[in-house]
C-alpha cells in the first residue's frame, strides 16, 4: 500500500519567506508525528498529532513554527519569517495510534533558506 | 529529559566482519527502544524494537537486547555485507516524558560502511 508522503521533496526559499510542508500519512493511522533532521542537531522531535486530541507542539523550535492537521489526516507544517537556522530535512511520520507501534517515516522535504 | 547517546562514526568494517554499535539512554518513565535505518537515499525505517527489559529484538541478522541495568540497547551483526552500508539511529519513546505523546527521541546516528 500506500506509505507516507510529503511534498515538496525539496524547497528552497529566501530569507524571511514563509513555507508549507505538507504530509499525507498512511490511511488509517491516526497518530502524525513531524521531526527534524539537521546536521547539527540530528533528529529532533517537532510535534505530535493523535486523533481528535490537542496536539502535542513541546518541540516547535519558535513561535514561527506551527501545523495543523486537518479532518484527521492531511498536515501541513508551516514556517514563517523562515531564518538560515530553518535549513534542513523535514520528516513526516505516522503509526497505528500513539503507542509504541512503528512509526512509518515519509521521504523528508529538505528546506534551504538562502 | 531523555537523551540517547551512540557511539560516533563513521564506522568502516570489512564484508562478514563482526558489528557492534554501542547505544546507552536516559529516560524518565520506562522507554521502548528502537534501532532505525536510513539506506542511502531513502527514508528512516524500523530496523528492531524492544519494549521491556531484557526484550530482545531481531531482523536481518541484527539484534539488540533491552538492558536496564546498564541502560544500553547496543545493535550487533555477526557477518555484515556490503548492503548493510547505511546510518544506524538508536532511539526511544517513553510517554512519561512529554504531554502524554510517544514520541521518539533519536541519537545523532552512525554511519556504517562496509567494505567488500
Amino acid at each position: 500500500g500506500a506509505g507516507v508522503s510529503q511534498s515538496p521533496s525539496n524547497k528552497v526559499t529566501e530569507k524571511g519567506k514563509d513555507v508549507e510542508l505538507r504530509c499525507d500519512p498512511i490511511s488509517g493511522h491516526t497518530a502524525l508525528y513531524w521531526y527534524r533532521q539537521s546536521l547539527g542537531q540530528g533528529l529532533e522531535f517537532l510535534i505530535y498529532f493523535q486523533g481528535n486530541s490537542a496536539p502535542d507542539k513541546s518541540g516547535l523550535p519558535s513561535d514561527r513554527f506551527s501545523a495543523e492537521r486537518t479532518g484527521g489526516s492531511v498536515s501541513t507544517l508551516t514556517i514563517q519569517r523562515t531564518q538560515q537556522e530553518d535549513s534542513a530535512v523535514y520528516l513526516c511520520a505516522s503509526s497505528w495510534d500513539g503507542k509504541d507501534y512503528e512509526q512509518y517515516f515519509g521521504p523528508g522535504t529538505r528546506l534551504t533558506v538562502t | 529529559g531523555d537523551s540517547v547517546t551512540q557511539m560516533e562514526g563513521p564506522v568502516t568494517l570489512s564484508e562478514e566482519a563482526f558489528l557492534t554499535i554501542n547505544c546507552t539512554y536516559t529516560a524518565t518513565g520506562y522507554p521502548s527502544l528502537f534501532w532505525y535505518v536510513q539506506y542511502p537515499g531513502e527514508g528512516l525505517q524500523l530496523l528492531l524494537k524492544a519494549t521491556k527489559a531484557d526484550d530482545k529484538g531481531s531482523n536481518k541478522g541484527f539484534e539488540a537486547t533491552y538492558r536496564k541495568e546498564t541502560t544500553s540497547f547496543h545493535l550487533e551483526k555477526g557477518s555484515v555485507q556490503v548492503s548493510d552500508s547505511a546510518v544506524y539511529f538508536c532511539a526511544l519513546s517513553d510517554a512519561l516524558s512529554g504531554a502524554g505523546s510517544y514520541q521518539l527521541t533519536f541519537g545523532k546516528g552512525t554511519k556504517l560502511s562496509v567494505i567488500p
